[in-house]
């Protein structure tokens, strides 16, 4: 079993460029979130997502653009990356009618310099 | 909002001990799941255990256990007879069912654990 699957596990940008992080489950999960991950700050929800087509800032959305392109499939878009969004970011899905728990992806660790 | 705190950024145990993790939060709502993650060196998030708010019995997962107290809005994690493999961080972490998910998980910033040999 595949699970969350995160695509890239690492990457290094300057600042300015842009990318997408890709996100796939195989759970048949309606919700999927991005979280990132700074040293001494746990982990805090960026965008969700309740279901295809619907997406929802969550407590850090700004500089992040988000995709749920369809039920599978969640993707992070950086347009300007800025060193402040250097960070581990990890995609979690679950299933919200009868929640039991998140599921997350490995992880990015992005740098940008 | 919610929110959650752990007190403890950092515990060193020798293997074999028993050692209890912090955790306090803070919320209005009554109807709530919280969890406990493990997140080694690998990075992955890793699910040890979660308690339905609604339940009175607290949580148990072989060596893995909780202290569930409603009231006073705390759930601590007793790990006995501890493992070099349980070294990790540990994360306490809320989810509302009010919230249709829209919250996500609120996490506290974690206790990093030490096992000792």
């Amino acid at each position: 079993n595949a699970g969350v699957t995160q695509t890239p596990k690492f990457q290094v940008l300057k600042t300015g460029q842009s990318m997408t992080l890709q996100c796939a489950q195989d759970m048949n999960h309606n919700s999927m979130y991005w979280y990132r991950q700074d040293p001494g700050m746990g982990l805090r929800l960026i965008y969700y997502s309740a279901s295809e087509g619907t997406t929802d800032k969550g407590e850090v959305p700004n500089g992040y653009n988000v995709s749920r392109l369809n039920k599978r499939e969640f993707s992070l878009r950086l347009e300007s990356a800025a060193p402040s969004q250097t960070s581990v970011y990890f995609c979690a899905s679950s299933e919200d009618r009868v929640y039991t728990e998140a599921f997350f992806g490995q992880g990015t660790r992005l740098t940008v310099v | 909002a919610q929110t959650v705190t752990q007190s403890q950024p950092e515990m060193s145990v020798q293997e074999a001990e028993t050692v209890t993790l912090s955790c306090t939060y803070d919320t209005s709502e009554n109807n709530y799941y919280l969890f406990w993650y493990k997140q080694p060196p690998s990075r992955q998030m890793i699910l040890v255990i979660r308690q339905e708010a609604y339940k009175q019995q607290n949580a148990t997962e072989n060596r893995f256990s909780v202290n569930f107290q409603k009231a006073a809005k705390s759930f601590s994690l007793k790990i006995s007879d501890s493992q070099l493999g349980d070294t990790a961080m540990y994360f306490c972490a809320l989810y509302l069912r009010s919230g249709g998910g829209a919250d996500g998980l609120t996490f506290g910033k974690g206790t990093h654990l030490i096992i000792q040999p």
